[in-house]
């Protein structure tokens, strides 16, 4: 079983659509969550992190429920500029390592 | 402005070669990280190093070697023992402490001709 799994996708949705991406995570352990985006070629970039009472970034909503071990990314409104693979990480307490999981891809066409 | 710089951008290697990639940061980071990422894949840890003159193996780390003599530096070996080295490689680096995620350099593209 992967430490971090999630759907791969893609994810097809007309620009305004709100999509939601789930992941879950293996480790009980696991004490920090991310959000990184990575477009086609490039590296990953930091999107969020995310906090266990939940957090927003304008159009983006991370949520975090340590008793299921599942972490959640919600886009309102999406753009064309959002699709891109949508990259959920955790790290494990007592260890300065991330550990990826391989994304969710996000196609948003016009 | 500070970051880190990877270099070259793409790389060729024949049968039987060993190719260093080079990581550079000016974040004044402790920690460095080789990832390896392969088409549709995630990325998987090679080495990774706290602090300085020391490092750690990551999860695929045979067929690969590092050094860190230079807080700034990360340089990458990938040894001819290294089967399968056509991949996209990725350097990052944080500060462990403040758990801010890592930054990531704009990666090196190996392919193997």
């Amino acid at each position: 079983r992967k430490e971090v799994e999630q759907d791969p996708g893609p994810f097809n949705v007309p620009e305004g659509a709100t999509v939601a991406f789930n992941c879950t995570y293996s480790n009980s352990a696991s004490q920090s969550f991310f959000w990184y985006r990575q477009d086609c070629r490039k590296e990953p970039k930091l999107l969020m992190s995310v906090y266990s009472s939940g957090n927003e970034d304008g159009r983006f909503t991370a949520q975090l429920n340590r008793a299921s071990q599942y972490i959640s990314l919600l886009i309102r409104d999406s753009k064309l500029s959002d699709s891109a693979t949508y990259l959920c990480v955790v790290n494990i307490k007592g260890s300065y390592k991330l550990i990826f999981g391989s994304g969710t891809r996000l196609l948003v066409r016009p | 402005d500070g970051g880190i710089t990877q270099s070259p951008k793409y790389l060729f290697r024949k049968e039987g070669q060993n190719v260093t990639l080079s990581c550079e940061q000016n974040l004044n980071h402790d920690a460095m990280y080789w990832y390896r990422q392969d088409p549709g894949q995630g990325l998987r840890l090679i080495y990774y190093s706290q602090i300085v003159n020391d490092f750690q193996k990551g999860d695929i780390a045979e067929g690969y070697s590092v050094s860190r003599e230079k807080k700034e530096s990360f340089p990458l070996t990938v040894t001819s023992a290294q089967k399968n080295p056509t991949a996209f490689y990725l350097c990052a680096s944080s500060i462990p402490q403040d758990n801010y995620g890592y930054t990531f350099g704009s990666g090196t593209r190996l392919t193997v001709v």
